[in-house]
């Protein structure tokens, strides 16, 4: 069955640094693959998408990678601040047509410290 | 993008009842989905809501515990039925724009049962 771990339940890191939080996934080729952000009390709010056949994608201080070879997906925060404070999800999404459902992550818990 | 409201935010049940969540959709869409997010885990797709026709439920969540609503393209419910402590959780609902692959979450129901 598919499988998708994110590489810590929790990160600490100090403002003004590079966050960055790993996506591993298994026994599947998904077509693409999304990041949320969760706050406490909140559903989950998109970030970013990234295809299979994109390396790389960035959105003001957000980068995502996707390396289909390693299926694995890493997303980086620059110049972190304590407003990033947050949990993250990774979704990535099935491939095949008719595709339509997400599978997410357990989340990585984000704690930028000033 | 879509505004998603869901009620009640939170409640505090008893075992044996049953509790209807609502999802209001400022716009039409095609999908909307019901997912589960218990304590310290990820968000479970519990299934798609279909206009017009039964609900598809994922594996492990059935019709006659998770009844699901679907009357028209903004409004869905979600029944939690006989509920046990088991089913203390946020719920939360989300849509598919058509021809989008984003989704786009509800705030979320916090269920407790004692």
């Amino acid at each position: 069955s598919q499988k998708i771990e994110q590489n810590s339940e929790a990160l600490n890191i100090q403002e003004g640094k590079t966050a960055t939080l790993t996506c591993n996934y298994t026994n599947y080729s998904p077509a693409y693959l999304q990041w949320y952000r969760q706050d406490p009390g909140r559903g989950p709010v998109f970030l970013l998408l990234i295809r299979e056949n994109e390396k790389e994608k960035r959105k003001e201080r957000l980068k995502v990678t996707f390396d289909t070879t390693l299926k694995q997906s890493l997303f980086h925060i620059t110049a972190s601040q304590p407003a990033d404070s947050a949990t993250y999800l990774c979704a990535p999404e099935g491939a095949g047509a008719g595709s339509y459902q997400l599978t997410f992550g357990k989340g990585t818990k984000l704690s930028v410290i000033p | 993008s879509a505004v998603i409201s869901q009620k009640p935010s939170r409640d505090i049940c008893q075992r044996g009842t049953s509790l209807t969540i609502q999802c209001q959709v400022d716009s039409q869409v095609t999908m909307m989905f019901w997912y589960r997010q218990q304590p310290g885990q990820s968000l479970t797709l519990i299934a798609t809501a279909n206009q017009g026709s039964e609900a598809t439920y994922e594996s492990g969540f059935v019709i006659d515990k998770f009844p699901i609503s679907r009357p028209n393209l903004t409004f869905s419910t979600l029944t939690v039925s006989n509920m046990s402590p088991e089913d203390s959780s946020i719920y939360l609902c989300s849509v598919k724009m058509p021809g989008g692959e984003t989704q786009y979450f509800g705030p979320g129901t916090r269920l407790l049962v004692l």
